[in-house]
């Protein structure tokens, strides 16, 4: 069965510092791999996705994620971290076939000091 | 730009009542979801309907669920004896699913409160 795993609930980062939030799924296939991230009390809004192609795939707010097909892993970075980036981040997977539904993972909840 | 939009907002029910939560999913789109997230868990993939029927659906959604189209632009979620575990908030998703790889768009959530 998919699934996705994110191993750290929580992570604390300092304003400017460096993120990488961890994302490893298990498929027997490549599957279409996500990044959404929810703010407190809002919906979810998609921050970068891959399909195929170039690992290293760019999305919104300045985040990047990069596609590793040996680690079986899709981690999300951000090379400085704003306050406003504070937020639940989830990694979702979807067997690539157009409209399946997503398997989400249980989310990181990254706090940003100052 | 288009967006998913779900009403109320904010639901609270008693316990067996029965509630519709509804959803009007980007204009184009060929997929639609709903999706649960229990307060502190992941969001949990409920039902998918394509063409006017369930494409897919998962353990949660039993017979207590029901979703329905009931016109060209809603899209609702029945559940119709609410228990207190329902409580959760309830994601309305799209998906143009053509022309290429796309991603499901979401709404931003009602939260049904059962007491």
């Amino acid at each position: 069965a998919q699934s996705v795993t994110q191993p750290d609930i929580h992570i604390t980062v300092s304003e400017g510092a460096s993120l990488e939030l961890r994302c490893n799924y298990s498929y027997g296939a490549t599957p279409y791999l996500f990044w959404y991230v929810q703010s407190p009390g809002q919906g979810l809004q998609l921050l970068l996705k891959y399909f195929s192609g170039d690992t290293l795939v760019q999305g919104i707010k300045g985040f990047e994620a990069e596609f590793k097909r040996s680690q079986s892993s899709f981690n999300l970075r951000k090379p400085s971290v704003h306050w406003s980036d504070a937020a639940e981040y989830f990694c979702a997977v979807a067997p690539n076939q157009a409209g399946t539904a997503l398997i989400f993972g249980k989310g990181t909840t990254l706090s940003v000091s100052s | 730009e288009p967006e998913v939009t779900q009403t109320p907002s904010h639901q609270v029910t008693q316990m067996g009542q029965e509630v519709i939560l509804r959803c009007v999913p980007i204009s184009n789109h060929l997929y639609f979801y709903w999706y649960r997230q229990i307060l502190g868990q992941k969001v949990e993939f409920l039902v998918s309907f394509y063409n006017n029927e369930i494409s897919e659906k998962s353990e949660i959604f039993d017979d207590q669920f029901s979703v329905e189209r009931p016109d060209g632009s809603n899209f609702t979620l029945k559940i119709r004896s609410t228990k207190l575990e329902d409580s959760a908030m309830y994601f309305c998703a799209s998906n143009l699913g053509q022309g290429g790889i796309t991603e499901a768009f979401f709404g931003q959530g009602t939260r049904l409160t059962v007491v």
